[in-house]
């Protein structure tokens, strides 16, 4: 089966730009995740979707940060605006469903510069 | 809030020989999961080998293995015969069981890492 596809692969901008994330998750997973990944720091959840709802945004930085999962496939994650501190590699996970018995397969992730 | 722990930041190994990594975790949760994720440079995460709480016995995947003490909420990773594919971090993660498609958050929580090292 084809992975979890993400893109862009790198991306630098300059502090008070905007970015966006594109994540195309396993075909049938119904779960989606965005992880934020500091570097020298295990990764962070920053939203969970269940198909197109969400259920887990509580570590999302809603004044920057926006996510949607348009019909229940793809995703993206925007900043606007960035700011240095949110360098970091962007991770996209998705499982079939939630829960421990239901493995997160991950993408190869976005690493985001902010200058 | 469940915290997970890892106390070795770097770890060196030669290869062919065996080395362990340590996780330390806690929760007030008696039913749980936990798994040790690699990392290689490419940045996927990719699953190495996942442990029910309820299950006494230590799972097995081929060369990985692990010691589960729940009482002791301790989750180290054993890795024999090491190989240079095996350069990587390590990460221990913790998720709380959520059943199904229920549509509620099951978070999986990660810890710092251990960045290891396979030398010849």
């Amino acid at each position: 089966e084809a992975g979890v596809a993400q893109s862009p692969r790198y991306k630098i901008i300059e502090k008070r730009q905007s970015v966006a994330f594109w994540c195309n998750p396993i075909s049938g997973h119904a779960t989606l995740y965005w992880y934020q990944q500091i570097l020298g720091q295990g990764p962070k959840l920053l939203i969970q979707f269940q198909n197109n709802g969400v259920v887990d945004d509580s570590q999302l930085p809603k004044d920057r940060f926006s996510a949607e999962r348009l019909k229940g496939v793809d995703s993206t994650l925007k900043i606007q605006p960035a700011k240095l501190e949110d360098s970091a590699v962007y991770l996209c996970a998705s499982s079939l469903w939630t829960g421990g018995d239901s493995p997160l397969h991950f993408g190869n992730g976005t690493r985001l510069t902010v200058t | 809030a469940q915290t997970v722990t890892q106390s070795q930041p770097e770890m060196s190994v030669q290869e062919a020989e065996t080395v362990t990594l340590s996780c330390t975790y806690d929760t007030s949760e008696n039913n749980y999961y936990l798994f040790w994720y690699k990392q290689p440079p490419s940045r996927q995460m990719i699953l190495v080998i996942r442990q029910e709480a309820y299950k006494q016995q230590n799972a097995t995947e081929n060369r990985f293995s692990v010691n589960f003490q729940k009482a002791a909420k301790s989750f180290s990773l054993k890795i024999s015969d090491s190989q240079l594919g095996d350069t990587a971090m390590y990460f221990c993660a913790f998720m709380k069981p959520v059943g199904g498609n229920t549509g509620t958050a099951s978070k999986l929580t990660f810890g710092t890492g251990t960045r290891l090292q396979v030398t010849l």
